[in-house]
């Protein structure tokens, strides 16, 4: 079945650092790819998407390109800050049928001053 | 706009109790469906409803657990009798069958802990 991996946490970077987060995948046919982010206390948000090869989704400063040939969807951030402290999601949603979400195991990221 | 709105927010039960979930997803979604999260197993799919309509329920861990979507407004997801081990957040989410990019949105989970 379809499945996300995540690069294990917890990841500690001093602010201002360069992030990277790695995801790949395994699906059948043409998934759309996700990072969600879930801040202390709270409920998962979306942080951004792609829907196709070769799309780039952004928010905040986040960046993931959706790679087709490596199967993989790495989110990067060029200077962290100490309010990205929080735990980040990779996933998949296939396009065809239940279209449901299928979750990495989470990458606790900290920030520290 | 509302986002989906779960309750209780926080609950604490006696082992053997009955614990039951609410979700109010949002207006005009299709699609709802229960998660589970946990240290252990990270965040599982237990149900999905589209229109109202149970359409996979191989996540649910075991008898003890049920969910019904008796309106497109409304969903519970009850656990009776509960377990230490039932312990966790358990997220609703939803979202509509056009126009969102697939894109699902989360409540902000119902942290149970049984004792």
């Amino acid at each position: 079945g379809d499945s996300v991996t995540q690069m294990e946490g917890p990841v500690t970077l001093s602010e201002e650092a360069f992030l990277t987060i790695n995801c790949t995948y395994t699906a059948t046919g043409y998934p759309s790819l996700f990072w969600y982010v879930q801040y202390p206390g709270e409920g998962l948000q979306l942080l951004l998407k792609a829907t196709k090869a070769d799309d780039k989704g952004s928010n905040k400063g986040f960046e993931a390109t959706y790679r087709k040939e490596t199967t993989s969807f790495h989110l990067e951030k060029g200077s962290v800050q100490v309010s990205d402290s929080a735990v980040y999601f990779c996933a998949l949603s296939d396009r065809q049928g239940a279209q449901k979400l299928v979750f990495g195991q989470g990458t606790r990221l900290t920030i520290n001053p | 706009d509302a986002g989906v709105i779960q309750s209780p927010r926080h609950e604490v039960t006696e082992m053997g109790q009955e614990v039951t979930l609410r979700c109010k997803p949002i207006s005009g979604h299709n699609s709802l469906f229960w998660y589970r999260q946990t240290m252990m197993r990270g965040l599982e799919l237990l149900i999905y409803f589209n229109n109202n309509v149970p359409i996979d329920d191989s996540g649910m861990p075991e008898d003890r657990f049920s969910a019904k979507m008796p309106n497109a407004s409304f969903s519970t997801l009850k656990i009776q009798p509960s377990e230490p081990r039932d312990s966790a957040v358990y997220f609703c989410a939803s979202r509509p069958d056009q126009g969102s990019g697939n894109t699902i949105y989360f409540g902000e989970g119902s942290w149970l802990t049984v004792v």
